[in-house]
């Protein structure tokens, strides 16, 4: 089924831990993006991709790392977890003109300890 | 800096009774403003994208009105099933900014 695939779907971390969250789609979208999702303050921007080998910061990218070395593929790095980093994350892909908006994943709970 | 607000927080309404939804932006340069569905535990489902004041889109019982400052998401006879947080977000061509919803709970 054509959409935007993300894995895990639930993981417990420790403090200080590190983890990549997985996302792939399979609808040739230029465009990709990371969102946390926390409650009362909407969806954040973490980081963002116009394309294979371009990636740029979003709203509050620090803690995060991204790549994307595929058009399919964007990756989430935690490089050292934090308990403020505990929130669903969503990624999202478009075609770059966004005109029929945004598609997400299911999403990934995420509780750092 | 871009805002969206969405009011109210949360509405109740039993079965057939129609309502709207609003949602209120300020943003430098509207590209499109999106209105999304989601379901607990699942992602946005995109509804519709609106681009300029004036515009209305409808799908199923929900129809989006926009003007130059505010959107409306208008629940026509709503059921059950239409139970769900309501999203709006605004494209300001930078980025794109997202409200902190409407849930609507449909009450038999």
């Amino acid at each position: 089924n054509a959409g935007v695939t993300q894995t895990p779907k639930f993981q417990v971390l420790k403090t200080g831990q590190s983890m990549t969250l997985q996302c792939a789609q399979d609808m040739n979208h230029e465009y990709m993006s990371w969102y946390r999702q926390d409650p009362g303050m909407g969806l954040r921007l973490i980081h963002y991709s116009v394309g294979a080998g371009i990636t740029d910061q979003g709203e509050v990218p620090n803690g995060y790392n991204v790549s994307r070395s595929t058009t399919e593929d964007f990756p989430l790095r935690l490089l050292s977890a934090a308990p403020s980093q505990t929130s669903v994350y969503f990624c999202a892909s478009s075609h770059y003109d966004r005109n029929y908006g945004y598609t997400f994943g299911s999403g990934t709970r995420l509780t750092v300890v | 800096e871009d805002q969206v607000t969405q009011s109210p927080e949360a509405l109740r309404l039993q079965e057939g009774e129609s309502s709207s939804l609003n949602c209120s932006y300020t943003v430098s340069g509207l590209r499109g403003l999106f209105w999304y569905r989601q379901d607990p535990g699942k992602g946005p489902e995109f509804l519709f994208t609106l681009y300029s004041a004036g515009e209305e889109k409808e799908k199923e019982r929900l129809k989006a009105t926009l003007t130059k400052k505010e959107s409306f998401l208008h629940i026509t006879a709503p059921k059950p099933e239409d139970s769900a947080t309501y999203l709006c977000a605004v494209d300001g061509y930078q980025k794109v900014t997202f409200g902190t919803g409407t849930k609507l709970q449909v009450i038999p």
